[in-house]
């Protein structure tokens, strides 16, 4: 079946750290993937999504992330994180025969000023 | 544009309880879908629907009940409520929802229901 983990449950950082969130996922096949972020009290909002050529994507915010398609991961990456960007962020895998969009458990990120 | 309005916001059941979760989209999106959220675990996906009369099984369905009548609307029913559907909801809906569609899902705010 398929599924996506995220490897990291809370991260606490310092403003200006760098920051890079583990998502591995598990169909063989083509997926999309797509981080989502969820800022306190509100829904979520998608960062950025990849369907198909360049592995790096850039989303908004300064987010970015990469496929790697061998190690079947999707990692997201901010080279600075502020205070604004504490949010709980998900990793969301579609795969081609299942029409499913799968969330990961999600990641807790707590930055401190 | 309302986008994906939820209703209600709050609810509180008893056990054996039965009640739906409205979710109304004015998007024209063929996709809906139904998650919950809980701590720890992420978003779980109910139900989804491809389209108008067309709905399938995610990963959690069971206790749950949907319809797709018109493309505007995907209500999600509880049938009998128990304290362990005690999450919250969100209903999303995207254009395709499909591989390769290029569009995200638009989520609601969400429906925080207790079942004591």
């Amino acid at each position: 079946a398929q599924s996506v983990s995220q490897h990291n449950h809370h991260v606490i950082l310092s403003e200006a750290a760098s920051l890079e969130l583990g998502c591995n996922y598990s169909y063989g096949g083509t997926v999309n993937l797509f981080w989502y972020v969820q800022y306190p009290g509100q829904h979520l909002q998608l960062l950025l999504k990849y369907f198909s050529g360049d592995p790096l994507v850039k989303g908004i915010k300064g987010f970015e992330a990469e496929f790697i398609k061998s190690k079947f991961s999707f990692n997201l990456r901010k080279p600075s994180v502020q205070w604004s960007d504490t949010a709980e962020y998900f990793c969301a895998v579609i795969s081609g025969n299942t029409g499913k969009l799968i969330f990961g458990q999600g990641t807790t990120l707590q930055v401190k000023p | 544009n309302a986008g994906v309005t939820q209703t209600p916001k709050f609810q509180v059941l008893k056990t054996g309880q039965s009640m739906t979760l409205q979710c109304a989209q004015d998007m024209n999106h063929e996709y809906m879908s139904w998650y919950r959220q809980d701590p720890g675990m992420g978003l779980r996906l109910i139900h989804y629907s491809v389209g108008a009369g067309i709905t399938d099984q995610g990963e959690v369905p069971n206790g749950y009940n949907v319809s797709r009548s018109t493309t505007e609307d995907f209500p999600l029913r509880l049938l009998s409520a128990a304290p362990s559907q005690t999450s919250v909801y969100f209903c999303a809906s995207s254009y395709g929802g499909t591989l390769g569609d290029n569009s995200p899902l638009h989520f609601g705010n969400g429906t925080r229901l207790t079942v004591t």
